[in-house]
């Protein structure tokens, strides 16, 4: 069955610190991945997305994810964190298989210090 | 601006009353769906309708109802079947199914007490 890891419940960082979210899927075919950010009590407004081509892909924000295959992961990265940052990430892979649904990870909540 | 739109913001009920959820888009999608969110589980598909007077349920639909009968409308029923209602829910729609991305609502919070 298809999933979505998120190891990291809560990350803490320095403001202007790099940054890398952890995304782990399990799924057969190339998968549809997303990664969306959540402010407290919002809707989730889409970062980037991967569907195929090249693997380092670019999003809003400064964010970018790399697909790694061998690896089944889509790490989100940001070389410089901003402290507008802090909110709540999800990693998501959506099913070809037909029914198009989403599998959401857990969520990673990034705290960013002064 | 086109965009989604979920009312009200907040939702107070008493337990044992049936509630529904207002999910507005004017984007043009096809694609729509009802997520349910709870602290530390991520979001969850109660939810989606791919077409106008068809959906399916997601991994949580009991104690839900939804129907379809506008393109741009797609409103969620919490009946009193649902055992613990109370959680923050959101809409999404998508242009069509398949690769396409899914565009959020501000989400509508329910409590049932």
């Amino acid at each position: 069955a298809q999933s979505v890891t998120q190891p990291d419940i809560h990350i803490t960082v320095s403001e202007g610190a790099s940054l890398e979210l952890r995304c782990n899927y399990s799924y057969g075919a190339t998968p549809y991945l997303f990664w969306y950010v959540q402010s407290p009590g919002q809707g989730l407004q889409l970062l980037l997305k991967y569907f195929s081509g090249d693997t380092l892909v670019q999003g809003i924000k400064g964010f970018e994810a790399e697909f790694k295959r061998s690896q089944s992961s889509f790490n989100l990265r940001k070389p410089s964190v901003h402290w507008s940052d802090a909110a709540e990430y999800f990693c998501a892979v959506g099913d070809a298989s037909g029914t198009y649904k989403y599998i959401f990870g857990t969520g990673t909540r990034l705290k960013v210090l002064a | 601006d086109g965009g989604i739109t979920q009312s009200p913001k907040y939702l107070f009920r008493k337990e044992g009353q049936n509630v529904t959820l207002s999910c507005e888009q004017n984007l043009n999608h096809d694609a729509m769906y009802w997520y349910r969110q709870d602290p530390g589980q991520g979001l969850r598909l109660i939810y989606y309708s791919q077409i106008v007077n068809d959906f399916q349920k997601g991994d949580i639909a009991e104690g839900y109802s939804v129907s379809r009968e506008k393109k741009e409308s797609f409103p969620l029923t919490v009946t009193s079947a649902q055992k613990n209602p109370t959680a923050f829910y959101l809409c999404a729609s998508s242009r069509g199914t398949g690769t396409y991305e899914q565009y959020f609502g501000p989400g509508t919070r329910l409590t049932v007490t």
